[in-house]
């Protein structure tokens, strides 16, 4: 089975911390993707790449950067956090455009 | 603009009766995919949806594209318990993009 594994489940960060969340995947994909889930928004994209060292702008972006310098890690930053960017963020992977994704990491920044 | 919609947004049913969720795009898809989200989990792939009028069945599940390629619909007969979770519909487009809907949520009243 393909695996996605986001290194945290649970996450409490302060307002104005860099945050790193964590997502390596053992399937030798090339795409991989974040998005955030918010009640009531569903899934909004945040970044994605199609490969190392590649990175496109998803819906929201704002707020937000990644690093892919391994094809099988693909790393979201919050470059300083704010209360608003509380959320689940899920990242997922996918080969012919079916997607797996890691369990997500629940976010709160007080 | 490309936007995948999703109707309802919530559903509560008996449990043994049956439940259907639609999916509608603005414009022609080229795949519809269907994934399930349980309470505290992450989206898991149930089947994607290729041609016009396809109709596939996983066991009590029925997932059906319409002739179009802009609607799609999630039947499911006689809900059991283990049913209960967030439908999502996803839409996918010739040029990759990929949209998914907000979710029906499913509740099943015992």
């Amino acid at each position: 089975d393909v695996k996605v594994t986001q290194s945290s489940r649970y996450l409490v960060k302060r307002t104005g911390e860099k945050v790193f969340l964590e997502c390596v995947q053992d399937m030798d994909h090339e795409n991989m993707f974040w998005y955030r889930q918010d009640p009531g928004l569903g899934l909004r994209l945040i970044y994605f790449s199609y490969d190392v060292k590649m990175k496109e702008k998803g819906d929201i972006p704002e707020g937000y950067s990644v690093s892919r310098e391994k094809k099988e890690r693909f790393s979201l930053i919050l470059e300083s956090a704010s209360t608003n960017q509380t959320s689940m963020y899920l990242c997922a992977s996918s080969s012919y455009r079916i997607y797996t994704f890691g369990s997500g990491t629940r976010l709160t920044v007080v | 603009g490309q936007q995948v919609m999703q109707i309802p947004q919530y559903q509560h049913v008996q449990e043994g009766e049956d439940f259907t969720t639609y999916c509608n795009s603005s414009t022609t898809l080229s795949n519809i995919q269907w994934y399930k989200q349980r309470p505290g989990g992450h989206p898991v792939f149930l089947i994607q949806l290729v041609k016009s009028g396809e109709v596939k069945k996983q066991k009590r599940l029925t997932f059906q594209f319409g002739e179009a390629k802009k609607n799609s619909s999630l039947h499911i007969t006689a809900t059991q318990t283990t049913d209960v979770g967030t439908y999502f519909c996803a839409g996918l487009w010739r040029d990759d993009k990929i949209i998914f809907g907000k979710g029906t949520r499913l509740h099943i009243l015992p």
